[in-house]
C-alpha cells in the first residue's frame, strides 16, 4: 500500500524567510511518481511539480526547489524568500505506474507567510 | 480548452435527499477520478474510471455511485445524503501517456448536508 506523510501540519513564517515542507512516502513499487500541489485559499488545486522514481535530480523553478531522495523516501519542497502569496495548503502526493494511477495524498501542510 | 469543469460550485442538501455532481473534461483523457476533501484533510479517492463504461471503487465509495457513458463525462451520484458527506468534492482527469501522469483537477463542489 502507498502512503504519504506530511508531518508538518502548519508552518508560519515571516516574508522573505526560506521554508521547507517535508514529504515522506511509502511504496513497494519501483516505478512511481511524486507530485506537489498547491491549494490557495480560493480552494482550487494547482499542480506544481511531478517527479518520477528514476529521476533523483533536484529541480529549481524560480523560488521553488524540490529535493528528491530515494534513500530516505523523501520529496521535500523549499520556498526561497517566501512571499505572502505563497500562503496556501501544500499537498504531496504519490502514484504508481500501472493500474489507474490513483493519487494518494498526504494530509497537507498549511503555510502562512506573514508580512 | 476548458479543462475539467464541475457543477454546481455550491450546494446545500437536506438529509436523505439525492443529487448528482457533474464533471466534464475536454482534454480527451481516459482516466477520471472523484475525490473528497474533508476540512483539514487531504483528498481521498471515492471512485475512478479508466475509460468509458469502466468504473471502480476508491478508498471511500460508500454512499456514492458513478457512471461513465462517455469519455468526457463522469457524474457522481449521492443517494440518501448524510451529514458525513459534507465535504468539498473534486473531479480530476489524466491521460496515460508514457511519462505523463499529471492529474488535472476541477474547481471543486462544496456540498453541505444538514
Amino acid at each position: 500500500a502507498q502512503k504519504v506523510t506530511q508531518a508538518q501540519t502548519e508552518i508560519s513564517v515571516v516574508e522573505k524567510e526560506d521554508v521547507t515542507l517535508d514529504c515522506v512516502y511509502e511504496t513497494r513499487d519501483t516505478t512511481y511518481y511524486l507530485f506537489w500541489y498547491k491549494q490557495p485559499p480560493s480552494g482550487e488545486l494547482v499542480f506544481l511539480i511531478r517527479r518520477n522514481s528514476f529521476d533523483e535530480q533536484n529541480e529549481i523553478s524560480g523560488r521553488y526547489s524540490w529535493n528528491f531522495q530515494k534513500s530516505t523516501s523523501s520529496f521535500n519542497f523549499t520556498i526561497t524568500a517566501s512571499q505572502v502569496v505563497d500562503s496556501a495548503v501544500y499537498f504531496c502526493a504519490l502514484t504508481t505506474q500501472g493500474g489507474s494511477e490513483k493519487l494518494v495524498f498526504g494530509k497537507g501542510t498549511k503555510l502562512t507567510v506573514n508580512p | 480548452n476548458a479543462g475539467v469543469t464541475q457543477t454546481p460550485k455550491f450546494r446545500i442538501l437536506k438529509i436523505g435527499q439525492s443529487m448528482t455532481l457533474q464533471c466534464a473534461q475536454d482534454m480527451n483523457h481516459n482516466y477520471m477520478y472523484w475525490y473528497r476533501q474533508d476540512p483539514g484533510m487531504g483528498l481521498k479517492l471515492i471512485y475512478y474510471s479508466v475509460g468509458a463504461g469502466i468504473t471502480d471503487k476508491g478508498e471511500v465509495p460508500n454512499g456514492y455511485n458513478v457512471s461513465r457513458s462517455t469519455t468526457e463525462d463522469f457524474p457522481l451520484r449521492l443517494e440518501l445524503a448524510a451529514p458525513s458527506q459534507t465535504s468539498v468534492y473534486f473531479c480530476a482527469s489524466s491521460r496515460r501517456l508514457a511519462g505523463d501522469y499529471e492529474q488535472y483537477f476541477g474547481p471543486g463542489t462544496r456540498l453541505t448536508v444538514t
